[in-house]
């Protein structure tokens, strides 16, 4: 599949702060979707995008599919401590979904 | 809940062993997608199947297989276990064989441990 490139690995914030994390590929996608992952669970769908330019919110995430279709971030604002988890961005070809290799999001109250 | 079920959730086996993992699709959705998560190469995509029919291959070894049943359960059979295979392995539905605007929903997967 192909490779994304997904950063910052890891990241420890405080309560209140605002979160941005990306996800670059090689390739081009007409699907970006962004994931969140607890430990021991399976991946929940946060947002998904369909088209370039797109900027899609839920709550306090959002979401863009960049205009060139080989990127996106992901903002949270105000974070809580319940957001902490890993992040995955993944782009959807044909169909498979490729994963980038996550966000690990640590928030201290 | 994604709606998305996987039995069992954990499983421990020896080398050499054959397992089955069984994944039941949310209510309506036709494909079901395998994926392996493991600490160094991430989540990968094993294979799809839609209505039935295999759909789509991707990095599955030839010890693993697998198949959807009339009723759209799926299984994933690993054979001849190795060491390495021990990994999550998650099953997603959607509704449609294919599709830019095709969404996955993830089950809670199943943790296999070789020993």
């Amino acid at each position: 599949g192909q490779q994304l490139n997904q950063s910052p690995q890891s990241m420890f914030i405080q309560e209140g702060e605002d979160v941005s994390m990306n996800c670059t590929s090689s390739s081009i996608f007409n699907t970006w979707l962004w994931y969140k992952q607890d430990p021991g669970e399976g991946p929940v769908l946060l947002i998904a995008l369909y088209k370039a330019g797109e900027l899609t919110s839920n709550g306090r995430l959002t979401a863009q599919f960049g205009i060139t279709r080989k990127d996106s971030f992901l903002n949270i604002s105000a974070s809580i401590p319940s957001d902490v988890g890993i992040y995955f961005c993944a782009g959807l070809s044909g169909y498979a979904l490729n994963f980038g290799k996550g966000t690990s999001l640590l928030v201290t109250p | 809940d994604s709606g998305v079920t996987q039995t069992p959730k954990h499983l421990i086996t020896a080398t050499g062993q054959r397992v089955t993992l069984r994944c039941s699709p949310r209510s309506g959705d036709l494909s079901v997608y395998w994926y392996q998560q493991s600490l160094d190469q991430g989540l990968q995509f094993l294979i799809q199947y839609y209505n039935g029919e295999e759909r789509a291959k991707g990095n599955i070894l030839e010890r693993f297989s697998a198949q959807q049943f009339p009723d759209l359960h799926s299984e994933l059979n690993l054979s001849s276990l190795e060491l390495g295979d021990s990994a999550l392995y998650f099953c997603a539905s959607s509704v449609m064989s294919r599709g830019d605007t095709d969404t996955q929903y993830f089950g809670p997967g199943t943790r296999l441990t070789v020993l």
